[in-house]
This record gives C-alpha cells, sequence and structure tokens, in this order.
C-alpha cells in the first residue's frame, strides 16, 4: 500500500470557508513537508515540520510522528488557494529521501 | 533568497534518443534532486546528489543517468526515451531536507 496517503484525494470548497487536508504514514517519519502545485504546475514549498505546528497566514499545519499524520488547515478559502496540495515525509532511514502522497486536488469556488 | 531553473522548459523527443535535461540553483544549497512527475500522479524520486561529485540512485533510477558537475548544477540524461512518454522533469534543492523545486521540463517523445 502507499506509505504517504492523502485524503481526500479531490475537494471543492467555497471562497472564504475552511477545510483541512490529511497525511497518514505507514511509515517512521520524522519530518513532513507541505507543497501547493498551482495549475501552472510550479510547486511551492509551504511548511516544513518536525512534530509539532506551524502556522503562516491563513494555512497551519501540523504533524504528529507518534500517531502518524500530518494535517494542513486552510481558513478562509481563496481563489489563489486552488491547485494540487502534495505531503511528503522522510523515509525510515533516510532523511534525504522523501516519499510523496499523490496528493490533493483543491478547487475553490467563487 | 535564489531560483532554480531548469532547461529547457518542453522538450520534445524522438523514441531511442538520447536526452539531456538540466538544473541550476543560486541558493548555495548542497543536495539537489530529480523527480518525475506523471500526469494526475505525485512525485517519485529518480537521483539525488548531496554534494557536488555525488550520485544517490532514488526509486526510479532505471533509465537515467545523472551528473552533478558543481554544487550548483546538476542533470539528468533520459538514456533511450520511450515511445509516447509523457512527463514532468522536476528538479529541486535543499538545505537541511527542507526542498525547494523548479519550474519543471516537459518531456515528450514521439
Amino acid at each position: 500500500g502507499d506509505k504517504v496517503k492523502q485524503s481526500p484525494s479531490a475537494l471543492s470548497l467555497q471562497e472564504g470557508t475552511n477545510s483541512a487536508l490529511r497525511c497518514n504514514f505507514s511509515i517512521a517519519a520524522t519530518t513532513v513537508q507541505w507543497f501547493l502545485q498551482n495549475p501552472r504546475g510550479s510547486l511551492m514549498n509551504l511548511f516544513y515540520l518536525v512534530p509539532g505546528t506551524k502556522e503562516n497566514g491563513r494555512l497551519k499545519s501540523a504533524f504528529d510522528s507518534k500517531e502518524s499524520y500530518s494535517t494542513l488547515h486552510i481558513r478562509d478559502a481563496q481563489l489563489e488557494d486552488s491547485g494540487t496540495y502534495f505531503c511528503a515525509a522522510d523515509a525510515d532511514t533516510n532523511a534525504y529521501k522523501v516519499i510523496f502522497g499523490k496528493g490533493t486536488h483543491l478547487h475553490v469556488l467563487p | 533568497g535564489g531560483i532554480i531553473t531548469q532547461t529547457p522548459k518542453f522538450l520534445i523527443g524522438q523514441e531511442g534518443q538520447k536526452l539531456t535535461l538540466k538544473c541550476q540553483q543560486n541558493f548555495n544549497h548542497d543536495t539537489m534532486y530529480w523527480y518525475r512527475q506523471d500526469s494526475g500522479k505525485g512525485l517519485r524520486l529518480i537521483y539525488y546528489s548531496i554534494t557536488e561529485n555525488d550520485l544517490q540512485k532514488g526509486d526510479l533510477s532505471e533509465g537515467y543517468d545523472a551528473s552533478r558537475e558543481k554544487k550548483s548544477s546538476f542533470s539528468l540524461t533520459v538514456t533511450s526515451a520511450q515511445k509516447n512518454e509523457m512527463a514532468v522533469f522536476l528538479c529541486a534543492s535543499s538545505i537541511s531536507y527542507e526542498q525547494y523545486f523548479g519550474p519543471g521540463t516537459r518531456l515528450t517523445v514521439l
């Protein structure tokens, strides 16, 4: 099965609403990264996390290594938040090799 | 700040052809990566390089060669392009494992 599993696979949100994306790991991850790939294909780094939480504007992310999951919360969704969100966790014994999930396709509706 | 550039942006090749993709970064990062992204899917690691002249295989290295000639540049060679292959190749660099991505090279094989 997938070592990094993202849910949901796709999501539509009304502008101004809130949502949460989730990543579950079947590997002993020690760090997590979240990225947004915009409709043009550019990948932007959102968060790099050790266990704990981080916040940046309308985005907040948490990583619980004991329960093997991470979440990305989007508050007051805007049209420019649309795209595909990827999480990536470091592989068991090699921090350079991160394993990506298959992504959550987010569409923010006006 | 810094930037990662990838050349070319679009690459069209013939079946069996050897094709080279280039990546340059001015972050002064030690580690560089090559990923492949197939349509609608996550990223898979092809090669990475921890420092100049270092090369490490990822999960998808068969059919590819890589070269880290200097700290700022990392090249990827498709040794024999496969007919009807279509994918985006993404280069990244990192310091302390947090990865930053280039804009990608879109490959089409006729």
